[in-house]
């Protein structure tokens, strides 16, 4: 059974600092790996997909990067923001529809 | 297009009472999955659809639990029934095809008193 961890679970960080948030999973055989946004009472937002056959995906500020092999992902913020503060949420897709982390609370303070 | 849409946003029900959420899809995606989400946790599948056929439940759904897809469209969950514990957050999904992105509604914000 599939199963995703994040670390860490809560993080605080001032403005402008990179932060690096970690997703690692037990099943190698994934056909790709999704991060998400989850703002409190919201539903998610897609920020990156990342298929099995790639390394890394970048979109603005946020750089992901997939280890198949070691079961790991993470994802980068480059020069935070306030408006970053929200819970990030990873998944993974393999032979069932996706399984999620519990997700890092990121709280970045101006 | 608008994206994936629910509704309601929000029900509050006795204990007891049947309820039934929407979910509308973006509109040329044959897949639409349905998960749920509880405080401090990430969301769980419960179920999907290709088309109007359901292709996979989990065992989370219980028999008080159904969903229908019925013209490849909308979708509807009804919940027979309520007990405390299915309060959450019931969120839809849609995609484009298989093991591709998926996109997410706003979520159903269930409370049952």
């Amino acid at each position: 059974k599939q199963e995703v961890t994040q670390i860490p679970a809560a993080l605080s960080v001032p403005e402008g600092e990179n932060l690096v948030l970690n997703c690692s999973f037990t099943d190698s055989a994934i056909y790709n790996l999704q991060w998400f946004r989850q703002d409190p009472g919201k539903g998610l937002t897609s920020l990156l997909l990342i298929q099995s056959s790639q390394r890394e995906q970048t979109s603005g500020r946020l750089n992901a990067s997939l280890d198949k092999s070691s079961g790991r992902s993470t994802l980068y913020i480059a020069a935070s923001q306030p408006g970053d503060s929200a819970t990030y949420l990873c998944a993974v897709i393999g032979n069932t529809p996706l399984v999620f982390g519990k997700g890092t609370r990121l709280s970045v303070i101006a | 297009d608008t994206g994936v849409s629910q509704d309601p946003r929000h029900k509050i029900t006795k204990r007891g009472q049947n309820v039934t959420f929407r979910c509308d899809p973006i509109s040329e995606h044959n897949r639409l999955y349905w998960y749920r989400q509880t405080l401090g946790q990430g969301p769980e599948f419960l179920t999907y659809f290709q088309n109007e056929a359901q292709l996979e439940k989990s065992r989370l759904l219980s028999n008080r639990f159904s969903a229908e897809r019925p013209k490849g469209s909308f979708s509807t969950l009804e919940i027979q029934r309520t007990e405390q514990g299915d309060s959450a957050m019931y969120l839809c999904a849609s995609s484009l095809g298989t093991r591709t992105e998926q996109y997410f509604g706003p979520g159903t914000r269930l409370t049952v008193t």
